[in-house]
């Protein structure tokens, strides 16, 4: 079992563009959960998902971000017309139920120009 | 809200000597507390949770319901110690983690 697997794991765009960041969970699980990390702080949540459903969107900025993990497929953060402030490490977890360990992916860094 | 504070961001100890990672957490129920660490180049992975009781590596941690803590102690650390740990909170009918800001752990030999 590879783990959990994020790409790319390096991201750069111009402010305006769009950044995709995707994420594929560990065989057999189905619940996906992502983190923002910025510079010199902790992990921050933003959302979990089941497959083809959305359960817990409270961390999420309210404008230019998603996220969907559709039946066949990565599950997928994306951030539209991005901004200097969106630059951070992003992390994906999954787990198999929704109360067992979360097991992390390595990390999308997305930097903005 | 709830939160989780680790206070020191940086912590420097030698090899063989005791080592504790302080963190605190707000919330008035009951919460599930766990330790996470980082070793360098390596993913998040969890070192151990309050309610498995459990030694990791040498690791041991309490959960003091009164003071809010869940200190994470070692009784003599080892160089291949050295990592970032965070402290993070689970709390009851959630499923996401809340996580301190970390506790970069440097061993000297």
């Amino acid at each position: 079992n590879a783990g959990v697997m994020q790409n790319p794991r390096h991201l750069v765009r111009r402010r305006g563009q769009e950044a995709r960041l995707r994420c594929s969970p560990m065989k057999g699980h189905s619940h996906v959960y992502w983190y923002r990390q910025l510079p010199e702080e902790g992990l921050k949540f933003m959302v979990y998902l089941q497959k083809e459903n959305i359960i817990d969107e409270s961390g999420m900025p309210k404008e230019r971000f998603s996220a969907e993990f559709p039946k066949e497929g990565p599950s997928i953060l994306r951030i539209q017309q991005v901004v200097r402030g969106d630059s951070a490490a992003y992390f994906c977890a999954s787990s198999s139920t929704e109360l067992t360990e979360q097991f992390f992916g390595p990390g999308t860094r997305l930097t903005v120009l | 809200a709830q939160r989780v504070t680790q206070p020191e961001k940086l912590l420097s100890v030698f090899k063989g000597a005791p080592v504790e990672l302080k963190c605190n957490y707000s919330y008035s129920g009951s919460p599930e507390l766990f330790w996470y660490v980082q070793y360098s180049r390596q993913r998040l992975q969890l070192l151990l949770r309050h309610i498995s009781r459990e030694s990791i590596k040498g690791f041991t941690a309490d959960l003091n319901k009164g003071e809010t803590s869940f200190h994470l102690k070692k009784p003599f650390a080892q160089e291949e110690d050295s990592a970032m740990y965070y402290c993070a909170l689970r709390f009851q009918g959630a499923q996401k983690l809340v996580f301190g800001q970390g506790t970069r752990l440097t061993i000297n030999p």
